[in-house]
This record gives structure tokens, C-alpha cells and sequence, in this order.
């Protein structure tokens, strides 16, 4: 079946403006984690969703970035006035459930750029 | 503080050769275990995984690795590398017991294999 996608593959933006980042999870995956690849940080956790239960946010950096999954399925992360170190491949992964053993299925990434 | 150590930044080896990638982790108890490889614009793709039981498990393309709790290293390794096995490898730990963990990275591997 389908992977996990992301879109845009590629966006760029201006210093300041905001982007809304896109992932579509493996149908039937509650679990679904955003991550954050950038050369002087490696991969980053950020965000946790479950089912209906409250995001675990403890890897934002900063109140710029938010996320949200509607219905259990497709979440958007947003980031607000974007910052030239904002710029990064971000991630999307998603897994049956959040049990510890269950292996995560990365997206293929969206890379941004600011300006 | 909760860590995962990938000592060799790049690695060059010849087709053919064999291969060992080094993984220190640092956690109280003994964590989930993953290698993933990201090949250039690509998402992550698990390698193999190690949860409980035999210490040494196969993984996909010829993969293995060794959990070594007395090291707390999970080393992978190859008898014979191949020219499609250039990618960036990664390893990852997460925390048992609880829902939801992330996953935590280390810094990568960037192997480069030479005809």
C-alpha cells in the first residue's frame, strides 16, 4: 500500500512569512511523529500524535511552530515568521500505534529554505 | 542526559569490503534499537531493529547488527559492501515502557564506497 507523503517536496519562503507543511499518514496509523533534519542539529524530534489524545509538543523549538491532524489523519505543521534557521528537511512519520516496539514509517521529507 | 553516539562522521570503503558502523547509547536501561538508511533525497528506511532476545539480528540488503549490552553499542555490519549501499546511516534508540516515545538519532554515518 501507500507510504507516507509529504508535500510540498521542496519549498522556499521569505524571512517572516509563514508555510504550512503537509503529511498523509499510512491509512490505519495512529501514531504519527514530525521530525527535524538541519546540518548543525541532526534529526530532531518535534511533535507526537495519538489517536485523540493531546500532541506531545516537547520538541518544538519555539511557539513559532505548531501542528495539528484532523479527523486522525493528515497533519499540518505550521511555522510562523519563518527564520533563516527554520531552514531544514522536515520529516513526517507515522506508526500503528504509539506502542514501543512498533516501527515508524518516514515520509520522503520536505525540504525548506528561507531566505 | 539520554544519548545516541555515532563516532564516525564518514566512512569510506571499497566494494566488496566489509563493513562495521559504530553505535554508542547512552540510557538508563536498555532502549529499543534501530539502524535506518537515508539514501540522497530520500526518506528513512529501516535497516533492522533489535527489541529483546538474540543480541545479533538480520535486517534487510545483507544487514546485521549486534547488541552488546556490556558496551552499550549496537554495531552494524555488512560482509560485503555494494555501490548501492552509499547512503547516510542512522541510529536510533527508544525508550521502553512508555506509549508514544520518539525516536532519538545519532548524528549519522555517511558512507562512501569506492569501485
Amino acid at each position: 500500500g501507500a507510504g507516507v507523503s509529504q508535500s510540498p517536496s521542496n519549498k522556499v519562503t521569505e524571512k517572516g512569512k509563514d508555510v504550512e507543511l503537509r503529511c498523509d499518514p499510512i491509512s490505519g496509523h495512529t501514531a504519527l511523529y514530525w521530525y527535524r533534519q538541519s546540518l548543525g542539529q541532526g534529526l530532531e524530534f518535534l511533535i507526537y500524535f495519538q489517536g485523540n489524545s493531546a500532541p506531545d509538543k516537547s520538541g518544538l523549538p519555539s511557539d513559532r511552530f505548531s501542528a495539528e491532524r484532523t479527523g486522525g489523519s493528515v497533519s499540518t505543521l505550521t511555522i510562523q515568521r519563518t527564520q533563516q534557521e527554520d531552514s531544514a528537511v522536515y520529516l513526517c512519520a507515522s506508526s500503528e500505534t504509539s506502542g514501543g516496539s512498533n516501527e515508524q514509517f518516514f515520509g520522503p521529507g520536505t525540504r525548506l529554505t528561507v531566505l | 542526559a539520554q544519548s545516541v553516539t555515532q563516532p564516525d562522521i564518514h566512512i569510506t570503503v571499497s566494494e566488496g569490503a566489509s563493513l562495521e558502523l559504530r553505535c554508542n547509547y547512552s540510557y538508563g536501561a536498555t532502549p529499543y534499537l534501530f539502524w535506518y538508511v537515508q539514501s540522497p533525497g530520500q526518506g528513512l528506511q529501516l535497516l533492522l531493529k533489535y527489541f529483546s532476545g538474540d543480541t545479533l539480528v538480520q535486517g534487510i540488503k545483507g544487514f546485521e547488527a549486534e547488541f552488546k549490552r556490556s558496551q552499550s553499542s549496537f554495531n552494524l555490519r555488512k560482509p560485503s559492501v555494494h555501490w548501492s549501499d552509499a547512503a547516510e546511516y542512522f541510529c536510533a534508540v527508544k525508550k521502553r515502557g512508555s506509549a508514544g516515545n520518539m525516536l532519538t538519532f545519532g548524528g549519522g554515518t555517511r558512507l562512501m564506497v569506492k569501485p
